[in-house]
């Protein structure tokens, strides 16, 4: 069974603190990819990364870091000194084998307050 | 480039009516995706068209709903008769052929079946 866990449901910051989003995710399949979006209160769903299971990299973009563990089954979100722009609905997503279709979490809400 | 579109972006209908959803992906998309968010639940895959043909609909719930995607341009999602777990936000994403996993997402539709 494919599976994406968000444990996190809600989260509360206070602008500038680090925060971290947790994602496990489950699949017997070798070949597949992670991602994360991000939801703003517009709605819309916004693309964040691709990970693919064969480049354990970390990988940073400003402000943005991802840490994919395949000993854990992780991957994990961090955003550094949060910004209240930053509050959102973030989902982590995982492909699997030859299939397309995105398996989703439930999502973390992050409040990032001034 | 303009982004993936959805229409309309809200939608209240009684029970037994019929809603028709329209997705218009970036152009030059062949992957075109439906999903579905309902409250309180993780998104789930609906289907899955590769210009105008459906390559996974594994994800629809019944037959009262039916996916098109003539001319393998937009697409349309239709509830005939719309029932009241029905209600829910409707997400449309396209990706490119040769990038299928990256997928980018519309603003959603959201579905009030009262």
């Amino acid at each position: 069974a494919q599976k994406v866990t968000q444990a996190q449901t809600e989260i509360s910051v206070v602008e500038k603190e680090d925060v971290t989003l947790d994602c496990v995710y489950e699949t017997r399949d070798t070949t597949y990819y992670l991602f994360w979006y991000k939801q703003p209160p517009s709605g819309e769903l916004v693309f964040l990364i691709r990970r693919n299971s064969f480049d354990e990299q970390n990988e940073i973009s400003g402000r943005y870091s991802w840490n994919f563990q395949k000993s854990t089954s992780s991957f994990n979100f961090t955003i550094t000194a949060s910004q209240v722009v930053d509050s959102a609905v973030y989902f982590c997503a995982l492909a699997a084998g030859n299939n397309r279709k995105l398996i989703w979490g439930l999502g973390t809400s992050l409040a990032v307050n001034p | 480039e303009a982004g993936v579109t959805q229409f309309p972006s809200h939608s209240v209908i009684e029970k037994g009516q019929t809603v028709t959803l329209r997705c218009d992906p970036i152009s030059g998309h062949d992957n075109l995706y439906w999903y579905r968010r309902v409250m309180g639940k993780e998104i789930k895959f609906l289907l899955h068209f590769v210009k105008e043909s459906k390559q996974d609909e594994s994800g629809m719930p019944n037959n009262r709903f039916l996916a098109e995607r003539t001319g393998g341009t937009y697409s349309t999602l239709k509830v005939q008769p719309a029932e009241l777990e029905d209600s829910g936000v409707y997400f449309c994403a396209s990706s490119r052929r040769d990038r299928g996993n990256e997928q980018f997402f519309g603003p959603g539709t959201r579905l009030t079946v009262l």
